[in-house]
């Protein structure tokens, strides 16, 4: 039962290179989301869909780019890395239906880090 | 906008103490209360939700009630053990917004040291 499955657990880039942040979910979830975790910020919803070819911005979306070809994988695009950019990157997925109380399920993490 | 705002931490107890972390919140429409769990290294987990006033949720031991009128879901334990330490985060999902979004607390962390 693997759930939702990020790929690479870590990443170090140099400024100005770009990368894909791979997120896959085996549970037909129609909704999927990035999230950034930065100390003493929670996290912070980047880009979200609520299914395949429907993607939307979240609360911090600049430098960062989605889509949503098939239910299963949802990838996290860096056009050009900044140092701003060194975070935690949690992918996440839930049902939808019963009125935002699905809960959501997440995956392991990208721990990235920008030189 | 909606907003959660959850207890800062560090929160250090000894084992078998009892556990409180205060949580309040804004939200535009009627909204569903979850709090996660985080330990370390991995992903977040549900721990527990409410998704209507007065509703209690609970797991493992851990209770909070969705108090419409002060609006809050003060997460509550009786009895810690060791293996509670980790990053607990209270969150809303506001369906009268339109979506499915997650908004977060910034997280509390937990040490319970025996």
């Amino acid at each position: 039962n693997a759930g939702v499955t990020q790929t690479p657990k870590f990443q170090v880039l140099k400024t100005g290179q770009s990368m894909t942040l791979q997120c896959a979910q085996d549970m037909n979830h129609e909704y999927m989301s990035w999230y950034r975790q930065d100390p003493g910020m929670g996290l912070r919803l980047i880009h979200y869909s609520v299914g395949a070819g429907i993607t939307d911005q979240g609360e911090v979306p600049n430098g960062y780019n989605v889509s949503r070809s098939t239910t299963e994988d949802f990838p996290l695009r860096l056009l050009s890395a900044a140092p701003s950019q060194t975070s935690v990157y949690f992918c996440a997925s839930s049902q939808l239906g019963g009125g935002g109380n699905q809960p959501q399920h997440f995956g392991d993490g990208t721990r990235l880090s920008i030189l | 906008g909606d907003s959660v705002t959850q207890m800062e931490g560090p929160v250090t107890l000894s084992e078998e103490a009892f556990l409180t972390i205060n949580c309040t919140y804004t939200a535009t429409g009627y909204p569903s209360l979850f709090w996660y769990v985080q330990y370390p290294g991995e992903g977040l987990q549900l721990l527990l939700k409410a998704t209507k006033a007065d509703d209690k949720g609970s797991n493992k031991g851990f209770e909070a009630t969705y108090r419409k009128e002060t609006t809050s879901f003060h997460l509550e334990k009786g009895s810690v053990q060791v293996s509670d330490s980790a990053v607990y985060f209270c969150a809303l999902s506001d369906s009268g917004a339109g979506s499915y979004q997650l908004t977060f607390g910034k997280g509390t962390k937990l040490s319970v040291i025996p």
